[in-house]
């Protein structure tokens, strides 16, 4: 059964520090993992998706890595801002079988203080 | 459209009424999900509908919920007879395919009042 798990819980930083956030997963047999920002009683935007073949994908200040053996994903937030503020979850699709669905982490509440 | 539409952004409803919510997806995404979140909760998965393939209603919570698809684009989930406990905010994301980038709306908060 395909569980995922995000350390930490939340983090506190001052702006300018760069970051990385965790995210575990039990079943390595991934197609691919996603990241996204939710900010705020807000929807979830897309930060990056990372196929299982690749081990790693950036975009802009965000680099995200993947270790499909190790079952572990690390997103790296370089030179953080307070626009960064924002709770951070991974997900990876559920793989085989009929069910259809994304497995979720709690996330990482992140503030970054000016 | 550009993104993944909700609507209504929000709602409040009194207890034992029936609500519709609505998403449009992007155009051309095959795949279309419903999630909800309760306050300080994560994600529940609600139901999955993949082009004119039998849905994936395994995360539906009880007969109360249905959803449907109408010609492979816009997607309407009903709650009937609300709870309290449906109060939550709903979800909708849509891909090209299951395996593929999935892109969110800006959810519906439903209040029950």
């Amino acid at each position: 059964k395909q569980e995922v798990t995000q350390i930490p819980a939340a983090l506190s930083v001052p702006e300018g520090e760069n970051l990385v956030l965790n995210c575990s997963f039990t079943d390595s047999a991934i197609y691919n993992l996603q990241w996204f920002r939710q900010d705020p009683g807000k929807g979830l935007t897309s930060l990056l998706l990372i196929q299982s073949s690749q081990r790693e994908q950036t975009s802009g200040r965000l680099n995200a890595s993947l270790d499909k053996s190790s079952g572990r994903s690390t997103l790296y937030i370089a030179a953080s801002q307070p626009g960064d503020s924002a709770t951070y979850l991974c997900a990876v699709p559920l793989a085989g079988g009929n069910n259809r669905k994304l497995i979720w982490g709690l996330g990482t509440s992140l503030a970054v203080n000016p | 459209g550009a993104g993944v539409s909700q609507s209504p952004s929000n709602k409040v409803t009194e207890k034992g009424k029936d609500v519709e919510l609505r998403c449009d997806p992007i155009s051309g995404h095959t795949a279309l999900y419903w999630y909800r979140q309760s306050l300080g909760q994560g994600l529940e998965f609600l139901i999955y509908f993949q082009g004119n393939s039998a849905p994936d209603k395994s995360g539906l919570p009880s007969d109360r919920f249905s959803a449907e698809r109408t010609g492979g684009s816009v997607s309407t989930l009903t709650i009937q007879r609300t709870q309290q406990e449906d109060s939550a905010v709903y979800l909708c994301a849509s891909s090209l395919e299951y395996y593929t980038e999935a892109f969110f709306g800006q959810g519906t908060r439903l209040t029950v009042v």
